[in-house]
């Protein structure tokens, strides 16, 4: 299993500004993954995060907007930038852990909640 | 049509009920399939997962995947105010590692 923290639980923003997350895992992971959880919405997967590459971001979702850094196996950011009232949101981090069986488990944060006024 | 449909509910129990939560999905190359619980103001948490068709038993869990309907279940025997949570069903397979989560269906079980 994983033991992921998140930095900060919760925070309200003001439009325009942004804010950037923190996830802290407790053993090394070559794969992170950022997601969003809306009001009524499925978990959309934001962006995954390999360590020493680029991010790759999901179709609705870009650099600009979300930079994500990962500077070890263990630690990664997101920026939620130029925020705007739809930013509001639960954003949450997750690992990959692979079975014996072939899938993976994911091992998810406790969430960020970003409200945007 | 989305990939992975769920009932958002929400759906309300007594205690000791048997709750069925179901979900659909639309890609047939998926061959994992899981149910995770939210807690409220925490992370999902795996409940459970099937490989490929099936019944699978944990406890009072059991989940279900029927591949040629592409319907997913997961069965709670006597429900507890302690299982109140958001059950999310997901889906894993072919040549993508990436879950695909249904929308979640909030729970609520009275004492």
């Amino acid at each position: 299993s994983a033991v992921i923290s998140q930095k900060p639980s919760r925070d309200i923003c003001q439009r325009g500004t942004s804010l950037t997350i923190q996830c802290q895992v407790d053993s090394q992971v070559t794969m992170m993954f950022w997601y969003r959880q809306q009001p009524g919405q499925s978990l959309t997967l934001i962006a995954t995060a390999n360590q020493g590459s680029e991010a790759t971001y999901e179709s609705g979702f870009v650099i600009d907007k979300f930079p994500i850094s990962r500077p070890n196996l263990t630690f990664s950011t997101l920026t939620v930038s130029n925020m705007s009232p739809e930013d509001s949101s639960i954003y949450l981090c997750s690992v990959d852990l692979a079975w014996t069986e072939g899938g993976n488990e994911q091992f998810f944060g406790p969430g960020t909640r970003l409200t945007v006024l | 049509q989305k990939e992975v449909e769920q009932d958002p509910g929400p759906l309300s129990v007594p205690e000791g009920a048997i709750v069925s939560l179901n979900c659909t999905y639309s890609n047939s190359a998926f061959q994992y399939f899981m149910w995770y619980r939210q807690y409220s103001r925490k992370g999902p948490e795996l409940l459970m997962y099937t490989y490929s068709s099936g019944n699978k038993e944990d406890g009072r869990f059991t989940a279900q995947v029927d591949k040629s309907s592409k319907y997913i279940s997961l069965f709670i025997r006597d429900s507890q105010p302690s299982d109140s949570a958001t059950y999310l069903c997901a889906t894993l397979g072919g040549s993508n590692y990436k879950l695909t989560f249904g929308k979640g269906t909030l729970l609520t079980v009275n004492p």
